[in-house]
């Protein structure tokens, strides 16, 4: 059936490093993605999201473009920081299944 | 910026005793969800709920849970006779609409003893 693949964690890395976490989806049709985040002690809040192929999401320095050929919807960003420590999560628009999600570290 | 409010933000019960877990969504969402997280694990649906429905649940949300929304406001997740096994934090989530982003709330800190 239609589901989210996600990078399994934990990731560590050293501040001003480059990051990526991959997410890979199947479906029959074109879902909306999303990437959540859970900081230590928090609820997830929205990192970003695209709604189309080819759409490319963005906020906090952190992006992912929503491939349709590799059906994939990666998160990056170029230069990580401690603060980005986190659980991060790649559901897809039927929201249901949030799983594990990948743990981030990132060494000062 | 309009939030999701959770309360309280920490229960501690006896196993065996009802509580009841309360959220108040943002005012113009219609979507509202049930999540919950053992310490470390994964983050679980456990049901969702539209137009005073359950519109889906999981196979966690047994008889022992049921949801309501007595007041129009308040959107309630009550666990009739509590076991160890759900401690856990519990999150609702709320949308606009069905395939909007959901907003979460900080979360309810379960603990049965």
């Amino acid at each position: 059936g239609d589901s989210v693949t996600q990078m399994e964690g934990p990731v560590t890395l050293s501040e001003e490093a480059f990051l990526t976490i991959n997410c890979t989806y199947t479906a029959t049709g074109y879902p909306s993605l999303f990437w959540y985040v859970q900081y230590p002690g928090e609820g997830l809040q929205l990192l970003l999201k695209a709604t189309k192929a080819d759409d490319k999401g963005s906020n906090k320095g952190f992006e992912a473009t929503y491939r349709k050929e590799t059906t994939s919807f990666h998160l990056e960003k170029g230069s990580v920081q401690v603060s980005d420590s986190a659980v991060y999560f790649c559901p897809r628009d039927d929201k249901i299944i949030f799983g594990k999600g990948t743990r981030l570290h990132i060494l000062p | 910026e309009p939030e999701v409010t959770q309360t309280p933000s920490h229960q501690v019960t006896q196993m065996g005793q009802e509580v009841i877990l309360r959220c108040v969504p943002i005012s113009n969402h219609l979507y509202f969800y049930w999540y919950r997280q053992i310490l470390g694990q994964k983050v679980e649906f456990l049901v969702s709920f539209y137009n005073n429905e359950i519109s889906e649940k999981s196979e966690i949300f047994d008889d022992q849970f049921s949801v309501e929304r007595p007041d129009g406001s308040n959107f309630t997740l009550k666990i009739r006779s509590t076991k160890l096994e759900d401690s856990a934090m519990y999150f609702c989530a709320t949308t606009a609409w069905a395939s909007g982003e959901q907003y979460f709330g900080p979360g309810t800190r379960l603990t049965v003893t």
